[in-house]
């Protein structure tokens, strides 16, 4: 069965970077891509971007641009999501998920959480 | 970057009643690009419909996706305890819209 499984939770202090990892497993990791994307406490859900693990193609958005990196490690089926200049408005849980056209699977997600 | 604004922000409806969920984009959308998920508190998202109107697997056939260009629509028939959550839309490889929370009226 398709699983995303997720690194575990973190606490940065601000001007700080996070990398959250992914690893995928059930299905061939370089024939979708993933996207991330974030949620603050109830607030909606925020796309940061996408990557193909095949050609490490990336694109994202507009707001994260400059400021998220997004790799992959294809021997070992996982992705990695680096966000840098940390501020409290990131603290946030994190997901990775599997998409080509549309999401249909999602980690369990990571909270980053960014304070002095 | 596609901009999706859904209305309303909050639908506070009853069991059995049908609620009509509208997503409008800036721009127009590729309707094989069109996606609806429901999100429940604690939950990661689950996908409902894709294609703009192609049910996901396991999903009744009581919610349906419908619209084309700028307009998307996600109707849910007759509305069960479990289908109140909040509902997003996204047009893949763009930001969601803000969301529709379904409430229980």
């Amino acid at each position: 069965q398709v699983q995303l499984v997720q690194s575990g939770a973190e606490v940065k202090k601000p001007g700080a970077s996070v990398k959250v990892s992914c690893k995928a497993s059930g299905y061939t990791f370089t024939s979708y891509d993933i996207n991330w994307v974030r949620q603050a406490t109830g607030q909606g859900l925020e796309w940061m971007g996408w990557m193909n693990p095949n050609s490490g193609n990336t694109g994202y958005a507009q707001k994260f641009q400059g400021r998220v990196t997004m790799t992959r490690n294809t021997s070992i089926s996982t992705a990695y999501m680096e966000l840098s200049s940390l501020r409290s408005e990131d603290t946030a849980v994190y997901y990775c998920a599997r998409g080509r056209y549309l999401v249909d699977y999602w980690g369990q997600g990571t909270l980053v959480t960014v304070s002095s | 970057e596609i901009v999706l604004t859904q209305s309303p922000g909050t639908l506070s409806l009853s069991p059995g009643e049908r609620a009509t969920l509208s997503c409008r984009a800036s721009q127009s959308v590729s309707s094989s690009y069109l996606a609806w998920y429901q999100q429940k508190p604690g939950q990661a998202p689950r996908l409902l419909i894709y294609g703009a109107s192609s049910r996901a697997t396991g999903i009744p056939d009581r919610f349906s996706g419908s619209g084309s260009g700028t307009d998307f629509t996600l109707t849910i028939s007759r509305l069960e305890p479990e289908d109140f959550a909040v509902y997003y839309c996204q047009q893949y490889g763009s930001p969601f819209g803000g969301g529709t929370k379904v409430e229980i009226k």
